[in-house]
């Protein structure tokens, strides 16, 4: 168990919807990562977070967007969902901003239908 | 090209040793990374080695890095069924930020 969780395990939803996927860091981890992993593109990175700021983007498209709360948790938000939105995604959390010591939670797999 | 490309699968007989290979492109990255993630797990760091490193190695885990090739490799001595998994070579560089950039990951199987 490495500390980080993340809700809910799987979520099944229909196209143009929206949902909120959340991640709750390991106690004393200020950063929070979002990843996307599919089968056609791999693990692409999303979004960091620190301490509630945003510190880097990475190919998170404008229908996602991400924040970090006092408390450090975070959530993700997807809306206008497509199909190839389907994936697994992932929430990883570090005490600062070191992604060598970024531990991984079991992941949210959504399915678009 | 992908920035980090790694073989998809390998396969193993339990007990010898398995070499994962990983090419990256970027000459400015700093630390490179191996993942390791079971089925319905997210991923586990294994271990990372900094750049001005030729070689790491932490129990039956062996890590090579030629910076000239851009070439990293994963040796896992005397592999057992429990190491089956997918492992991702990873690389990051101060871009900003030091997020690790992912290759595709390779499939290990280990049989009897």
């Amino acid at each position: 168990d490495s500390g980080v969780t993340q809700t809910p395990k799987h979520l099944i939803t229909a196209t143009g919807q929206r949902v909120t996927l959340r991640c709750s860091p390991r106690s004393g981890d200020l950063s929070v990562y979002w990843y996307q992993q599919s089968l056609d593109q791999g693990l692409q990175f999303l979004i960091h977070y620190y301490n509630g700021e945003e510190r880097a983007k990475g190919n998170i498209l404008e229908r996602f967007s991400a924040q970090q709360f006092p408390d450090l948790h975070s959530e993700l938000n997807l809306s206008s969902l497509e199909l190839g939105d389907s994936a697994l995604y992932f929430c990883a959390s570090s005490v600062m901003g070191e992604t060598t010591e970024a531990f991984f939670g079991q992941g949210t797999r959504l399915t678009v239908v | 090209g992908e920035d980090v490309e790694q073989s998809l699968f390998l396969s193993v007989r339990e007990g010898d040793s398995s070499v994962i290979n990983c090419t990256y492109t970027d000459s400015s990255s700093t630390y490179l990374y191996w993942y390791k993630q079971e089925p319905g797990a997210g991923l586990q760091l294994l271990t990372y080695i900094f750049s001005n490193m030729d070689m790491k190695q932490d129990q039956r885990l062996t890590v090579l890095l030629n910076k000239k090739d851009k070439h990293l490799s994963l040796r896992i001595a005397d592999t057992q069924t429990g190491d089956s998994a997918i492992y991702f070579c990873a690389e990051s560089a101060q871009r900003g930020s030091y997020i690790p950039t992912f290759g595709r990951g390779t499939s290990l199987i280990v049989h009897p």
